[in-house]
């Protein structure tokens, strides 16, 4: 079945370090990609998305690249913030032989000055 | 713009009683989605609605849960009778389907407390 899975956290990083939080998915046919972001006591916000292979998507500094034949979405952020902790969530959603959304564990990350 | 609106953000019940929460979808979209979030099991889709009408309740725990949608600007999701492991934090989402693969923007979500 369709699946999404994550790298376990925490992420513990310093300001302005590189980062990269690894996902890896199983779907039935041609699936969007997303990476949404949640802050404590808040809903689930749109990060950024891909449609289709070799996809990238980017917002706020962060991108994920659609790959197919590796079947992962990581997202990469050249330089993190303070501002950047929170919990990352890769999801997929496809209409391909009925509707699925999928999302995986999460991620939380925390950034220190 | 208004995003998703939830209601109430927090609630405290006790076992046995009925609770129903609330979800505003965004103007113009026509698909809703209600989650529950937990620690154990992660986010999880309960059931959506295409233009008001229920298209996939699989995800629904029990009977003691139940989902409608009278209109395009209103759903609610009841739970009667509660039962303390439903405490989680349930979230609602909706987007503008065409294809079913787009992007869902989500409710701050209702946190549920049964006791």
């Amino acid at each position: 079945g369709d699946s999404v899975t994550q790298m376990e956290g925490p992420v513990t990083l310093s300001e302005e370090a590189f980062l990269t939080i690894n996902c890896t998915y199983t779907a039935t046919g041609y699936p969007s990609l997303f990476w949404y972001v949640q802050y404590p006591g808040e809903g689930l916000q749109l990060l950024l998305k891909a449609t289709k292979a070799d996809d990238k998507g980017s917002n706020k500094g962060f991108e994920a690249t659609y790959r197919k034949e590796t079947t992962s979405f990581h997202l990469e952020k050249g330089s993190v913030q303070v501002s950047d902790s929170a919990v990352y969530f890769c999801a997929l959603i496809r209409n391909t032989g009925g509707f699925k959304t999928i999302f995986g564990a999460g991620t939380r990350l925390f950034v220190k000055a | 713009d208004a995003g998703v609106i939830q209601s109430p953000r927090h609630e405290v019940t006790e076992m046995g009683q009925e609770v129903t929460l609330r979800c505003k979808p965004i103007s113009g979209h026509n698909s809703l989605f209600w989650y529950r979030q937990t620690m154990m099991r992660g986010l999880e889709l309960l059931i959506y609605f295409n233009n008001n009408v229920p298209i996939d309740d699989s995800g629904m725990p029990e009977d003691r849960f139940s989902a409608k949608m009278p209109n395009a600007s209103f759903s609610t999701l009841k739970i009667q009778p509660s039962e303390p492991r439903d405490s989680a934090v349930y979230f609602c989402a909706s987007s503008s389907w065409a294809g079913g693969q787009e992007t869902q923007y989500f409710g701050p979500g209702t946190r549920l407390l049964v006791l």
